[in-house]
């Protein structure tokens, strides 16, 4: 199993709509996550992070990590055309005295009108 | 403040030429990354500097792919010669001392990427 896999999708939902994006990762990756968003053409930006069990809420972002099945999600609640991007999720690797981010292949969203 | 700022933005070369890219990490940031990301793909680390020091490149594919960061700061990835399949986006980022941790609240920051076609 890779460190971190995503779906590539594309995902498609209808404009209002919930959006959920998971992420599965392997024993290897620290059991933390980054949520990016990367826009076409564009580099990749934060959303949010979790390393709790259970929910984390930002505005209409909730990540949600489950240790125990070994995934993180990401839903979008009322999602808008300007969601359409590309999600990525990420996870810590420590190697020596830093760590780096280890990203899985990313999730394409389509919210339709 | 300025982010991570690499150039150049765009570059098309034939294959065998070498190719270079800059990177400026934002000031202050003691770790600096490139990544490569192919299209439809996720970042995939190349290599990892911590100030001057790469500690981790053990993706670089070292027989055509080169890179430096002299004083700590300014960052080039050279490729030489180039290949049909090096075309991708070449991503510099940065972080703070110790990289990203949920813990510390660091995160890496990307620079707008320097996109290489090889035809």
């Amino acid at each position: 199993q890779k460190e971190v896999e995503q779906n590539s999708g594309p995902l498609s939902v209808p404009e209002g709509a919930i959006a959920s994006l998971n992420c599965t990762y392997s024993d290897r990756v620290s059991q933390s996550f980054f949520w990016y968003r990367q826009y076409s053409g564009k580099s990749p930006e934060l959303i949010m992070s979790i390393y709790s069990n259970g929910d984390k809420e930002d505005g209409r972002f909730t990540a949600q990590l489950n240790k125990a099945s070994q995934y993180v999600s990401l839903l979008i609640r009322d999602s808008q055309p300007s969601d359409s991007a590309t999600y990525l999720c990420a996870a810590p690797e420590r190697t020596g005295t830093a760590s780096k981010l280890t990203f899985g292949t990313g999730t394409r969203l389509q919210v339709t009108l | 403040e300025a982010g991570v700022v690499q150039s150049p933005r765009y570059k098309i070369i034939e294959k065998k030429q070498p190719v270079a890219f800059w990177c400026n990490p934002i000031s202050g940031h003691n770790t600096l990354y490139w990544y490569r990301q192919n299209l439809g793909q996720g970042p995939e680390l190349l290599i990892r500097y911590e100030n001057e020091e790469a500690v981790d490149d053990s993706q670089l594919p070292k027989d055509r792919f080169s890179a430096e960061r002299l004083k700590g700061v300014d960052s080039t990835l050279k490729i030489q010669p180039a290949e049909l399949g090096d075309s991708a986006v070449y991503l510099c980022a940065s972080s703070p001392w110790g990289g990203p941790s949920i813990y510390s609240g660091n995160t890496i920051y990307f620079g707008e990427g320097s996109w290489l076609t090889v035809v």
